[in-house]
């Protein structure tokens, strides 16, 4: 199975702060990753597809970045509302991986 | 609206069975793959079995492989999970989510709310 790897663990930054979370699997996967946002009692939330495509209705500030076997997910200004768990997941293998998330805090 | 509703968690003993299932609504359920996944309390997001929109291709994750049968009824645009033989690390939210596909991408678009398992004795 393909291991995907999420640095850092936790993060805690400022509002209007740029933060980058990264990702990287255990072998090629092309450009198969996506970025979800998950919030305590919330469902998952889709944020980027095929590594740097913005889902409908997320805000600019969010992107993403790579391809291969590192990937990067970027919020350009960091607001309250982005306070959530972030993970990436690979959709290459029919074993669809998630990394083991990133816990974003506002300072 | 889109959407999918979870339901049928609950409390169950170790080596116990139970069915949840994923009722879906605002768009034709028969044009999309769908998957089950599970968060552990305290823990990260576990993808645990794939169907295709037709029924006819599944996928399980090694852990539950042999023990959860992923179903679907397109008629009743339902998605199940049958899950025997239960464990106590089996215990977790399980969300069902429709899959979105093309020749370059894959991913998760629409999530349910989820559904509680608990296993233990």
């Amino acid at each position: 199975d393909i291991q995907m790897t999420q640095s850092p663990s936790s993060l805690s930054a400022s509002v209007g702060d740029r933060v980058t979370i990264t990702c990287r699997a255990s072998q090629s996967i092309s450009s198969y990753v996506n970025w979800y946002q998950k919030k305590p009692g919330q469902a998952p939330k889709l944020l980027i597809y095929a590594a740097s495509s913005l889902q409908s209705g997320v805000p600019s500030r969010f992107s993403g970045s790579g391809s291969g076997t590192d990937f990067t997910l970027t919020i350009s200004s960091l607001q309250p509302a982005d306070s959530a768990t972030y993970y990436c997941q690979q959709t290459y293998t029919t074993t669809r991986t998630f990394g083991q998330g990133t816990k974003v805090e506002i300072k | 609206q889109v959407q999918l509703v979870e339901s049928g968690g609950g409390l169950v003993k170790p080596g116990g069975s139970l069915r949840l299932s994923c009722a879906a609504s605002g768009f034709t359920f028969s044009d999309y793959y769908m998957s089950w996944i599970r968060q552990a309390p305290g823990k990260g997001l576990e993808w645990v079995s794939f169907i295709s929109s037709s029924g006819s291709t599944i996928f399980d994750a090694d852990s539950v492989q042999g023990r959860f049968t992923i179903s679907r009824d397109n008629a009743k645009n339902s998605l199940y999970l049958q899950m025997n033989s239960l464990r106590v690390d089996d215990t977790a939210v399980y969300y069902c989510a429709r899959g979105i596909a093309a020749a370059d991408y894959d991913a998760f678009d629409i999530w349910g709310q989820g559904t509680m398992v608990t296993v233990s004795s």
